[in-house]
């Protein structure tokens, strides 16, 4: 059970938007600290896609974007593409637990 | 070109330990924590723990405290990460990742492959 939770899944059709959430609680995302998302293509190693809450590295594109607000984050991709295929996972800091980084579950996109 | 290149692929018995290494070049491997996280076969990401490769200071994961050591070899830019009493639990890829952006993991290593297997 990931302290962050992310839908185990989404999917959409090439060309158009979608979303994934990432609900944590007063310990973590609530108390303020930033949420990163990062991008696992199968059989990589993941990519930083967003840090400090809606910033993204150079060469993301901007097809790409993420927000936040209370205890939730959330990650958008518009323009599906199929080289987008692949398990997306939040990350913030949460202090119930002495201190600890922490991932959400992860979601796999597919992109149909 | 800024990088982290792990060691290969280990397999070893239960109750044993593995050690992986985490070569830093590209940028100051001083300046910049060396955090450590695992993902079993398909599975999501756990982080393990930090080390600060200036100080040598450590933060463990409640989960790995008692199991787990990270040092490091600065006249080589290298970060180890200690893993012992394993078990076939421990079979995961096993990934160096450093947070130059807050606590933004902006650059990962290759990934390690442990396979714990009587």
């Amino acid at each position: 059970q990931s302290v962050l939770t992310q839908p185990p899944s989404v999917s959409g059709a090439p060309g158009q938007r979608v979303t994934i959430s990432c609900t944590g609680s007063n310990s973590n995302i609530g108390a303020g600290y930033d949420v990163h998302w990062y991008q696992q293509l199968p059989g990589t190693a993941p990519k930083l896609l967003i840090y400090l809450n809606t910033n993204r590295p150079s060469g993301v594109p901007d097809r790409f974007s993420a927000s936040k607000s209370g205890t939730s984050a959330s990650l958008a991709i518009t323009g599906l593409q199929a080289e987008d295929e692949g398990d997306y996972y939040c990350q913030s800091y949460d202090t119930s637990l002495s201190g600890s980084v922490v991932f959400g579950g992860g979601t796999k996109l597919t992109v149909l | 070109q800024v990088q982290l290149v792990q060691s290969g692929a280990e397999m070893r018995k239960p109750g044993a330990s593995v050690k992986v290494s985490c070569k830093a070049s590209g940028y100051t491997f001083i300046g910049y924590y060396i955090h450590w996280m695992r993902q079993a076969p398909g599975q999501g990401l756990a982080w393990m723990g930090r080390m600060n490769p200036n100080s040598g200071d450590t933060d463990y994961s409640q989960t790995f405290q008692g199991r787990v050591t990270m040092t490091r070899d600065t006249s080589v830019n290298t970060a180890y990460m200690d893993l012992a009493r394993l078990t076939s639990d421990d079979t995961a890829v096993y990934y160096c990742a450093t947070s130059r952006i807050g606590d933004a993991f902006d650059i990962w290593g290759q990934g390690t492959v442990i396979t714990v297997s009587s």
